[in-house]
């Protein structure tokens, strides 16, 4: 069965800053990958996915995420963090049965 | 957010109760999800339907009764529960085809159960 690990609880980065969340997977088969994030009192709302090509994916807002096969990650980055980036962030897997499992989150805080 | 909509947004009830939740989704998608988000916790995957059809139920307790009268509507059906049941519970759709799809969430409805 397929997994999602999300190793951070909490990241705190200075505005202006790159920012990082890490997530790792394990998958039989083609890993096909997500991240959404959640603000408060929202519903999660899509950032970026990688099915197949370049392992560079960019998403919205900024966001973007590099797929590692030897290393099943997926990590999260953004160039230069903002005070509105703050929020919970999800990784996710679905694997060709096309059962999706998410991680358990990582509260991103961004400070001025 | 518009794309998928919950309501009620919060829902306090008794242990004895019943109630209903109420998705509906605005993308002409053909599928459909309930999730329950408990804090710190991953998302658990509660319901899929597909065509109007279950195609999933993950070991939910039958106190949890999904419904799905069409392709755009999804309730899920109370009763007699915990306090443990106590979440916020997600709704999402998606397009399902021949490759996997992103799923689109609601905004979920708060649930306290006394």
């Amino acid at each position: 069965a397929q997994s999602v690990a999300q190793p951070e609880d909490q990241v705190n980065v200075a505005e202006g800053n790159p920012l990082t969340v890490k997530c790792t997977y394990s998958v039989s088969g083609n890993p096909y990958l997500f991240w959404y994030v959640q603000y408060p009192n929202r519903g999660l709302q899509f950032l970026l996915k990688y099915i197949t090509g370049d392992n560079l994916v960019k998403g919205s807002y900024g966001f973007e995420a590099e797929f590692n096969k030897s290393q099943t990650s997926f990590h999260l980055k953004k160039p230069s963090a903002l005070v509105s980036d703050s929020a919970l962030y999800f990784c996710a897997v679905r694997d060709a049965n096309n059962d999706m499992r998410f991680g358990a989150g990582t509260r991103l805080t961004v400070k001025p | 957010e518009t794309g998928v909509t919950q309501t009620p947004r919060h829902l306090v009830m008794g242990m004895t109760n019943k109630k209903s939740l109420k998705c509906e989704q605005h993308l002409g998608h053909n599928a459909m999800y309930w999730y329950k988000q408990s804090a710190k916790k991953p998302l658990e995957l509660m319901f899929v339907y597909n065509f109007k059809e279950q195609t999933e139920n993950n070991s939910v307790p039958s106190r949890f009764s999904p419904e799905c009268p069409n392709s755009s509507h999804l309730f899920l059906h109370l009763h007699t529960l915990q306090p443990e049941d106590s979440a916020l519970y997600l709704c999402a759709s998606s397009q399902e085809g021949g490759s996997p799809e992103t799923q689109y969430f609601g905004p979920g409805t708060r649930l306290l159960v006394l």
